[in-house]
């Protein structure tokens, strides 16, 4: 089974420090991506990989980065947190896209509070 | 950018009876797909519907898929307590673009 883990279920920062989720898994995927969920708002992309050090912007890169060093890690930077970052964010990864396997595998989720 | 909009936002049902999600979309797909994600979790996949498909199933489930008007169904039958849940479709481009929907949510009443 694949498994997708990521670092923290539940963390509390405060406006203006530097945070990092980790999120890593074990099956070799050559993509990963990053999302935050919110009330009625469902899963917006905020940035993926298809490579190790490869980075493409999602729909709502502002106020984030991304490092992918190893393949199997892929890690979200909020560079100065803001209280509208507080939501619950999503790791998943997927074999490399070829139009007929997309399936992605999902981490449980970081719920991140600012305040 | 959101592509594929479930139908209803919400679903309550009797336990036993079957649940049914709606899903339409707007531009040409390569693939839709169907997820659940049980509260405070993240999601799991349930199943993939090529665009040359009609109809599959997998268990319990039954997802059809209708091009020509853009759409998407998923049929839960006979269902559980356990079934309680979120379902989000999420539609992939032919350019390998995946876009979720904002999710259906379905209640199992006992």
């Amino acid at each position: 089974d694949v498994k997708v883990t990521q670092s923290s279920r539940y963390l509390v920062k405060r406006t203006g420090e530097k945070v990092f989720l980790e999120c890593v898994q074990d099956m070799d995927h050559e993509n990963m991506f990053w999302y935050r969920q919110d009330p009625g708002l469902g899963l917006r992309l905020i940035y993926f990989s298809y490579d190790v050090k490869m980075k493409e912007k999602g729909d709502i890169p502002e106020g984030y980065s991304v490092s992918r060093e190893k393949k199997e890690r892929f890690s979200l930077i909020l560079e100065s947190a803001s209280t509208n970052q507080t939501s619950m964010y999503l790791c998943a990864s997927s074999l490399f896209g070829t139009s007929g396997s997309y399936e992605q595998y999902f981490g449980p989720g970081t719920r991140l509070t600012v305040t | 950018s959101q592509q594929g909009e479930e139908d209803p936002q919400a679903l309550s049902i009797q336990e036993g009876e079957n649940a049914t999600m709606n899903c339409s979309y707007k531009t040409s797909i390569n693939n839709l797909q169907w997820y659940r994600q049980n509260s405070g979790r993240g999601l799991v996949h349930l199943i993939l519907i090529r665009s040359n498909e009609r109809e599959k199933h997998s268990g319990r489930l039954r997802v059809t898929l209708d091009t020509s008007k853009k759409s998407s169904s998923l049929l839960i039958t006979a269902s559980r307590a356990a079934d309680t849940a979120s379902y989000f479709c999420a539609t992939v481009s032919r350019d390998d673009k995946i876009i979720f929907g904002k999710g259906t949510r379905l209640h199992i009443l006992p």
